[in-house]
């Protein structure tokens, strides 16, 4: 069965760091691009950020532009986000897609992302 | 980096018609033919529905269609059913290896 599943997400105070895992199964993770997408309580759907098929190629919305960091461990299977600085509208569900001709075509089920005091 | 604009709520009875309008500019639906739909039901992960434009993944039933004119994408949902009802959001390529989502739009089947 192809899936992804995100991991890691939680609790954190304004201002401190998290990391977030994806780990693909059924389908190899080196011939997809993949993004981060996310979706705060109750609103639509934010592109976050996106990484090349080898991981050389990164690219960021600018409202997490220099605070969030996108990678991948192609021989792991795995795409994680490093997610620093949080502030409280960071608050959401983060979504990991596997992308073929610029759409999203696989997602996993979200893990959220709490940033409060 | 502004959202792609849909209207935030669409209904249509069993069995009718009913279309999702998607409008961004020129710099992202009106310059790439790279524009997808997405379905979400509440408490679950979005699915792919259509892309570019009015391809549809394996899967998909075809009473789901997509459409573009100039920059204003559409999605339509013929033969409606109780189970299409869920949110809907349109994403658009907008270059530079840069993506954008619309705000969604809520179908309610009447």
């Amino acid at each position: 069965e192809v899936q992804l599943v995100e991991s890691g997400g939680g609790l954190v105070q304004p201002g401190g760091s998290l990391r977030l895992s994806c780990a693909a199964s059924g389908f190899t993770l080196s011939d997809y691009w993949m993004h981060w997408v996310r979706q705060a309580p109750g609103k639509g759907l934010v592109w976050v950020s996106r990484v090349n098929k080898d991981g050389r190629s990164t690219t960021y919305a600018d409202s997490v532009k220099g605070r969030f960091t996108i990678s991948r461990d192609n021989a792991k299977n795995t795409l994680y986000l490093q997610l620093n600085g949080l502030r409280a509208e960071d608050t959401a569900v983060y979504f990991c897609a596997a992308s073929d001709s610029l759409a999203f075509d696989i997602w996993g089920q979200g893990t959220m992302v709490t940033v409060s005091s | 980096q502004s959202a792609l604009t849909q209207p935030p709520s669409a209904s249509g009875s069993p069995g009718q018609s009913v279309t999702i309008s998607c409008t961004g500019t020129s710099s992202d639906i009106g310059g790439y033919n790279y524009v997808s739909w997405y379905q979400q039901h509440p408490g679950k992960a979005p699915k792919l529905m259509i892309y570019e434009v009015s391809k549809r993944p394996s899967g998909v039933p075809d009473r789901f269609s997509g459409s573009k004119s100039g920059n204003t994408a559409s999605l339509t949902v013929s033969g409606l059913q109780a189970e299409d009802e869920a949110d809907y959001y349109c994403s658009s390529y907008a270059g530079n290896s840069n993506w954008l989502f619309g705000g969604g739009t809520k179908l309610t089947v009447l």
